[in-house]
């Protein structure tokens, strides 16, 4: 009963670096999400979406791509690390009827020196 | 647009003390009200939900919230604090109604609980 499995768990970029955050869920989910996490901020929605092969803009998409190419992965990727994209970054998916819970994994923890 | 605000970003109760996190929202349409909690080093929790049926609701680890149109509010309580629920806690807001979308969630900034002995 894995749900929401994000890798990796940690990683450390130097500015200008590149890297993929794999997002993978089995609860066949319709919607899947990218936060970030960062202290006194709450939770800031980067991408979403809807469906496979198909994605949107959230609150804070710079500096951010993702992919969805098959329903349960969701890909958020950084072309160019910048220091301020220090932060947790959670993936969440759902159900998509209004309503429905969001489920998390436990998070990544990114730092770009 | 629909927005959420959590009063007091740390909230501190002794054991055994009445738990209170307030949460207030706007939402031009019906809303869907949640709480999630957060452990340390661990992804979010659904701890309960409002969707439109009963106005109070109760959830997991004997904690409830009751959805207050009137004030725009949905109030987190427990009777009794335990050391376990030493947490944050995130309030978060999506449309309501027939069409109401998931994607559209809007978290609040989050109250760290400390349980003092």
């Amino acid at each position: 009963n894995a749900g929401v499995t994000q890798t990796p768990k940690f990683r450390v970029l130097k500015t200008g670096q590149s890297m993929t955050l794999l997002c993978a869920q089995d609860m066949n989910h319709e919607y899947m999400y990218w936060y970030r996490q960062d202290p006194g901020m709450g939770l800031r929605l980067i991408h979403y979406s809807v469906g496979e092969g198909t994605t949107a803009k959230g609150e804070v998409p710079d500096g951010y791509n993702v992919s969805r190419l098959k329903k349960q992965n969701f890909l958020l990727g950084l072309e160019s690390a910048a220091p301020s994209q220090t932060s947790v970054y959670f993936c969440a998916s759902s159900y998509s009827r209004g309503g429905r819970p969001l489920h998390f994994g436990n998070g990544t923890r990114l730092t770009v020196t | 647009a629909q927005s959420v605000t959590q009063l007091g970003s740390h909230v501190s109760v002794s054991e055994g003390a009445l738990v209170l996190l307030r949460c207030n929202y706007s939402s031009s349409v019906p809303p869907y009200l949640f709480w999630y909690v957060q452990y340390p080093n661990q992804g979010l929790q659904l701890l309960l939900k409002y969707t439109s049926a009963a106005t109070l609701v109760k959830g997991i680890n004997g904690f409830e919230a009751e959805f207050k149109k009137s004030e725009t509010s949905f109030h987190l309580t427990k009777p009794s604090a335990h050391m376990s629920d030493a947490a944050e806690y995130f309030c978060a807001v999506s449309e309501g109604g027939s069409g109401g979308s998931n994607y559209k969630l809007t978290f609040g900034k989050g109250t760290l609980l400390t349980v003092n002995p």
